[in-house]
């Protein structure tokens, strides 16, 4: 099946600093998503972004699908955006199911 | 206001003991899924449906079992089969079409403890 990997698995921020996180995959794709999972478990939609370039206030993401990489930028950060984020995506080689890297974790200290 | 409603939240159950999670949703979504998610690790695919009456086995779906009667609904059972059933478990649904091919939208979790 499709390998996605995410880094880094781990990374602290004081509050206001910019970030990217990476996420790589191994095969062509027909969906990817960005998800933040907030400190009570809930899976939040960042971004539908299997191609192209989107921008959501601070947060912006940016897929490369020919060299099979996506980025996520949070820039200014808030304390709130700790948590874990997950890079998601799915193939029609792999019956479209959705396929989740093992997340970043974000801590911001204020 | 519409969106994927789990419940309950938080289950204590004795080992050997069935266990059903509820998942309910009324966006008008075709397809459905559960998942899985164990400390400091991803989210791994359990079952998934795609209509009504049909559902289909993901990654570990040893010692689960589902149905899918309703549109609005996916009941996950977790039977006494399943080896370490404690775990945090996901449900999802997606929009037909739209050319946003499986965008995944997420309950608020169940968490289960087998004592």
């Amino acid at each position: 099946g499709i390998q996605v990997e995410q880094s880094p698995p781990d990374l602290i921020l004081q509050e206001g600093a910019n970030s990217t996180l990476r996420c790589n995959f191994s095969d062509s794709v027909n969906n990817l998503q960005w998800f933040h999972q907030n400190p009570w478990g809930q899976l939040i939609n960042l971004f539908y972004i299997p191609s192209g370039t989107k921008q959501n206030g601070r947060l912006s993401a940016t897929t490369v699908a020919t060299e099979r990489y996506s980025l996520l930028y949070i820039s200014s950060s808030q304390t709130t955006d700790s948590g874990v984020y997950f890079c998601a995506v799915s193939s029609r080689g792999y019956g479209n199911k959705l396929v989740f890297g093992a997340g970043t974790i974000l801590r911001v200290k204020s | 206001d519409g969106g994927i409603t789990q419940s309950p939240k938080y289950l204590f159950r004795k080992e050997g003991q069935n266990v059903t999670l509820s998942c309910e949703q009324n966006l008008n979504h075709d397809a459905m899924y559960w998942y899985r998610q164990d400390p400091g690790q991803g989210l791994r695919l359990i079952y998934y449906s795609q209509i009504v009456n049909d559902f289909q086995k993901g990654d570990i779906a040893e010692g689960y079992s589902v149905s899918r009667e309703k549109k609005e609904s996916f009941p996950l059972t977790v039977t006494s089969a399943q080896k370490n059933p404690t775990a945090f478990y996901l449900c999802a649904s997606s929009p037909p079409g739209q050319g946003r091919t499986g965008e995944l939208f997420f309950g608020e979790g169940s968490r289960l403890t087998v004592l």
